[in-house]
């Protein structure tokens, strides 16, 4: 059963620490999303990236956020440090550049509260 | 921001009934999707819908497209309990692909 993968489901942590948070990919996937979710803002796209090369992070503050792939099954998406107004959902979708429905498939996300 | 804009924000019906959901858009698009959320889930793809189509039919589902009203709806019809969900629309243009997303509409389906 292929699913995107994400840790960890629930984060409670204190302004200014660091937080990671992690992704796997549907393997054979080559295109890996990452999204945000606040009743406020709804769903805005943080980064994207293709055969892991980010594409566009335009929507990533880039003072303290940083997303990366290490490598093809596994995506990262870092803030340092982080704030009160980070708390949302993040989640990570991916997709085959080349299918014609142009899906993504999410993961259940990770939910971030910072204090 | 988001590219779409749906209606209504929240929508309340019986079980058995049909929900109409509709989404608004701003720009050209290459192509539409309707996606659904359950309570504390990820998004899942429900149905796409080309800009050169107008309607599409999966199950239970219909989707139009007007691309020269810039707007979608999605049709739910004979809705059940198991139905209750955030329903959003979202877009593709150019040569992204990722998704602008909607601000959703939350469907509850009394029993």
């Amino acid at each position: 059963d292929a699913r995107v993968t994400q840790t960890p489901r629930d984060k409670v942590t204190e302004m200014g620490q660091e937080v990671t948070m992690r992704c796997q990919p549907i393997l054979g996937h080559n295109t890996v999303f990452w999204y945000r979710q606040t009743m406020m803002q709804g769903l805005e796209l943080l980064a994207y990236f293709r055969n892991r090369a980010p594409l566009d992070d335009s929507g990533m503050p880039k003072d303290r956020f940083s997303a990366e792939m290490p490598d093809a099954t596994l995506a990262t998406l870092k803030i340092q440090p982080s704030e009160p107004r980070d708390s949302a959902v993040y989640f990570c979708a991916s997709a085959l550049s080349t299918s014609n429905t142009g899906e993504l498939f999410f993961g259940e996300g990770s939910r971030l509260t910072v204090l | 921001s988001q590219q779409g804009e749906e209606d209504p924000q929240a929508l309340s019906i019986q079980e058995g009934e049909n929900a109409t959901m509709n989404c608004s858009y701003k720009t050209s698009i290459n192509n539409l999707q309707w996606y659904r959320q359950n309570s504390g889930r990820g998004l899942v793809h429900l149905i796409l819908i080309r800009s050169n189509e107008r309607e599409k039919h999966s199950g239970r589902l219909r989707v139009t497209l007007d691309t020269s009203k810039k707007s979608s709806s999605l049709l739910i019809t004979a809705s059940r309990a198991a139905d209750t969900a955030s329903y959003f629309c979202a877009t593709t243009r150019g040569s992204a692909r990722q998704l602008t997303f909607g601000s959703g509409t939350q469907l509850t389906v009394l029993p």
